[in-house]
């Protein structure tokens, strides 16, 4: 298997425009998280899905942020308008659930706006 | 609700010498305890994880973590680091409240000197 596939690896953009991260999850996997890392706040879980319907979405930061996982193969994460505050490195992982419950991450989009 | 706290924020120890990074966790019901670590510029990747059984699991690279319930402890050792330990470890809880959302600790980083 692959493993989790985030694009792009980096994003570099000026505060205001739209920024799209898109996540492929290990197949099968029914749950979905996306994860932001800075160095101040650390790791953040943003939000997440299971069976592709949004769980949890308390950890978005601002009505900027909004989150679609259409099929169970795919999601993004949008950021609009983006500000320099909301550089920082984002994850994506997945997991089975069953027993296991351990989460596989993604390489990460380091991402800078400014 | 689930919480987790890492003693130390960086942890410096010398090649061959035992690794000891600790964690104490909150939950209200049986917890699945989780030990990551991050390389620079990567994701995150499992160590090792408890959910039942044995309370002394083994994981990759040598490293061992103990399930201590009266404690409420989970800290990761190894018997003798080597330079390519020094990384970003993370300990995680998980349980059945809340969909088995994982809450992740702030992290350790492991500094290995020659």
């Amino acid at each position: 298997d692959a493993g989790v596939i985030q694009s792009p690896r980096h994003e570099v953009t000026e505060m205001g425009q739209e920024v799209t991260l898109r996540c492929k999850p290990i197949s099968g996997h029914n749950s979905l998280f996306w994860y932001r890392q800075t160095m101040m706040r650390g790791l953040e879980l943003l939000i997440y899905f299971n069976n592709n319907v949004p769980i949890d979405d308390s950890g978005m930061p601002e009505d900027r942020f909004s989150a679609k996982m259409p099929n169970a193969s795919f999601s993004t994460l949008k950021i609009q308008p983006s500000e320099p505050r909301d550089s920082a490195v984002y994850f994506c992982a997945s997991r089975f659930g069953g027993t296991s419950y351990e989460q596989y991450f993604g390489p990460g989009t380091r991402l800078t706006v400014t | 609700a689930q919480s987790v706290t890492q003693l130390g924020s960086h942890v410096s120890v010398s090649e061959g010498a035992l690794v000891l990074l600790r964690c104490n966790y909150s939950s209200s019901v049986p917890p699945y305890l989780f030990w990551y670590v991050q390389y620079p510029n990567q994701g995150l990747q499992l160590l090792l994880k408890y959910t039942t059984g044995a309370t002394l699991v083994k994981g990759i690279n040598g490293f061992e973590a103990e399930f201590k319930k009266s404690e409420t402890s989970f800290h990761l050792t190894k018997p003798s680091a080597h330079m390519s330990d020094a990384a970003e470890y993370f300990c995680a809880v998980s349980d059945n409240t809340g969909g088995f959302k994982t809450i992740f600790g702030a992290g350790t980083r492991l500094f290995v000197k020659a």
